[in-house]
C-alpha cells in the first residue's frame, strides 16, 4: 500500500526564521505530490503540487518544495516564517497509475502542526 | 469561480440518528471525494464519485454511504449515529487527478 510519513508531529520555530517540514512517501511509480495547509476548523487549502518536471516547485504564500526522487522525498521550505503561518501542514501523494482503491486517489500524511514564536 | 461548498458547517445529532452531509463541487469537476477527519486517525478517506458513479470506498462500516448527482452535486449519509462518528467531514473536488483536488471548509459532525 501507498503511504505518506511526516516525521514530525509538532515543530516550534521564530518569527522570521527558516523553515523546512518533512514529508516521504512510499508508491510505486512517479507520484502526483501536494502540500496543503489547515487552519484550525478550517478545510485544506493547497499550497502546491508537483507532477513532473522542475523538481522545485513554488506555492502561494512564499512556499516552495523540492522532489527528490532518490529519497522519495517532499520537503516544504520557507525561508521566513511569518506568524501567521502557524497551522498544521500536510503532505500528500496523489495516484496517477491506478484508482487508489480502499485508500482513495489522494493519501495524506498525519500532519505537522507548525507554532510560530515571537 | 466558486469554490466547494459543504453544507451545513456544523450539526449536532444524538446517537442512533441519521444525518445527510452536502458538498457542491467546482462548476465543471466531476470527481467528488470525502473524508473523514478526527484528531486520533487523521484524515481518512470514505468514497470518491466521478459521474454519478462510486470509483473507489474507503475501509469504512456500511453505515457510510453516498451519492452523486447528474450536477456532479454529491451527499454523504451516516446512518445509526455512534460517538466515535464525531469529526470533520472534507469533500473535495477535482478536474482530474493531475490538477489535484480543491477542498470545501468541512462540516463539523458532533454526536452526542
Amino acid at each position: 500500500a501507498q503511504s505518506v510519513t511526516q516525521p514530525d508531529i509538532h515543530i516550534t520555530v521564530s518569527e522570521g526564521a527558516s523553515l523546512e517540514l518533512r514529508c516521504n512517501y512510499s508508491y510505486g511509480a512517479t507520484p502526483y505530490l501536494f502540500w496543503y495547509v489547515q487552519s484550525p476548523g478550517q478545510g485544506l487549502q493547497l499550497l502546491l503540487k508537483y507532477f513532473s518536471g522542475d523538481t522545485l516547485v513554488q506555492g502561494i504564500k512564499g512556499f516552495e518544495a523540492e522532489f527528490k526522487r532518490s529519497q522519495s522525498s517532499f520537503n516544504l521550505r520557507k525561508p521566513s516564517v511569518h506568524w501567521s503561518d502557524a497551522a498544521e501542514y500536510f503532505c500528500a501523494v496523489g495516484t496517477p497509475m491506478n484508482y487508489g482503491g480502499s485508500q482513495g486517489n489522494l493519501i495524506f500524511g498525519k500532519g505537522t502542526k507548525l507554532s510560530v514564536k515571537p | 469561480k466558486a469554490g466547494v461548498t459543504q453544507t451545513p458547517r456544523y450539526l449536532i445529532k444524538t446517537r442512533g440518528q441519521q444525518v445527510t452531509l452536502s458538498c457542491s463541487p467546482i462548476s465543471g469537476h466531476r470527481s467528488v471525494s470525502w473524508y473523514q477527519q478526527t484528531p486520533g486517525q487523521g484524515l481518512q478517506f470514505l468514497f470518491e464519485y466521478f459521474s454519478e458513479t462510486q470509483r473507489n470506498k474507503g475501509n469504512f462500516p456500511g453505515r457510510f454511504s453516498g451519492r452523486q448527482f447528474s450536477n456532479s452535486r454529491s451527499e454523504m449519509n451516516v446512518s445509526t449515529l455512534e460517538l466515535g462518528d464525531s469529526a470533520l467531514y472534507l469533500c473535495a473536488s477535482s478536474l482530474d487527478r493531475a490538477h489535484g483536488y480543491t477542498f470545501g471548509s468541512g462540516t463539523r459532525l458532533t454526536v452526542v
